[in-house]
Parts: C-alpha cells; structure tokens; sequence
C-alpha cells in the first residue's frame, strides 16, 4: 500500500515570503498525486493534482506543485504568500491502476503573519 | 450540483449512544470514502465503496463502527456505541471513476462530540 509524509508539520511565515511543503510518497508504481487545502472550520479543496505529463502543475490561487519521480516527491510551492493563505495543507495519493485508496499526508499547518 | 451533502454538520451525544453519520455522495460518482480528522492523527481513511460495494474498510478502528451504501445516493456511518474516543470531525468524499478523475469532492463534515 501506498503511503505520505509530509515533512513539515508546522509552518509560519509573513507575507509575501515564499512557501514550499514538502511531500513525498511511497508506492512502487504509477500514481496520482494531489493538494489539498483546508480553510479554517471548512471541508477539504483541491489545490491541484498530477496525473501526467508535464510535472509541474499549476493549480488555484498561484500555487504550484512539481513532481519529480526519481525522488518520489510533489512539493507544492507559491512565490509570495497572503494572510489569506492560512490553512493546513494535505498532500494525497493515489495509485493509477487498480483499486486503490486515496491516501493522505498528516498534513501541514500554515499560518500567515500579516 | 449542491457537491457532497453530509448531515447533521454538529452531533454531541452521550457516551454509550449510538450515533449515525449520513452522506449523500455526487450524483454520478463511483467512489464513496469516510474520513476521520482528529487533532492528534490527522486524517484517517476509515472505509471506501466503489459503486454502492465496501472495498476496504481496514480503517475501520473497531467493531464498533459500522458504514453502509444501500444505493448509489446515500451511505451512512455507525458509532455504536459511542466512545468519548470517537470525537472527531468525519468526512465523506466522492469520486468519478479513477480512469476518467481520481479527483475526490469533500462535504462539510460532521463535527461529532462524545461526552
């Protein structure tokens, strides 16, 4: 089975600075691989996914993410963070074949200083 | 489409109660999943359906817990009984079929208080 880390649990930035959260995955074979966003009391919203192609990916609100195969990672990055931007961040994957379940990343808490 | 309806959003309840979550999944998705969010374990998988069927409900912490999908539009998940344990935000999501979209649609959450 698959699984996530995410490497930083805790994350405090003021604005305007850049952000990267790491994540990396482990599973064998081909993946799907995700960011998801929670807003403070609110459910979970896609930020951007992979499936193929081009490995970076550009998702809402200027973020980014790469994916780089060789290190089984998908960082997501945005060059200039907003206060609005507070939120946990979960990093998920999916295997591409077969049945599979979506797993996620312990998640990361990001806070914005004005 | 309204998105992933889960119901109540709040439940507080006594220990030892029985306590059923319900989610209503996008019509047309495949994939069901039921998630628990905690503070201390962040967000668990408990069970997932693929097309009304269990998949895999090794998530599932106890016999306690309980999740069905009679049909395509509804699925609940059963606490019973209720642990202080178990309080915890739970969340459904839905999916199309992985060939087409893997992309999962989350509700709003059932925020649930043992006491």
């Amino acid at each position: 089975a698959q699984s996530v880390s995410q490497h930083n649990h805790h994350v405090i930035l003021s604005e305007a600075a850049s952000l990267e959260l790491g994540c990396n995955y482990s599973y064998g074979g081909t993946v799907n691989l995700f960011w998801y966003v929670q807003y403070p009391g609110q459910h979970l919203q896609l930020l951007l996914k992979y499936f193929s192609g081009d490995p970076l990916v550009k998702g809402i609100k200027g973020f980014e993410a790469e994916f780089i195969k060789s290190k089984f990672s998908f960082n997501l990055r945005k060059p200039s963070v907003q206060w609005s931007d507070t939120a946990e961040y979960f990093c998920a994957v999916i295997p591409s074949t077969g049945f599979q379940k979506l797993v996620f990343g312990t998640g990361t808490r990001l806070l914005v200083s004005p | 489409d309204a998105g992933v309806i889960q119901s109540p959003r709040h439940e507080v309840t006594e220990m030892g109660q029985e306590v059923t979550l319900r989610c209503k999944p996008i019509s047309g998705h495949d994939y069901l999943f039921w998630y628990r969010q905690t503070m201390m374990r962040g967000l668990e998988l408990l069970i997932y359906f693929n097309n009304n069927v269990p998949i895999d409900d090794s998530g599932m912490p106890e016999d306690r817990f309980s999740a069905k999908m009679p049909n395509a539009s509804f699925s609940t998940l059963k606490i019973q009984p209720s642990e202080p344990r178990d309080s915890a935000v739970y969340f459904c999501a839905s999916s199309v079929h992985r060939v087409l979209n893997t992309e999962a649609f989350f509700g709003q959450g059932t925020r649930l208080t043992v006491v």
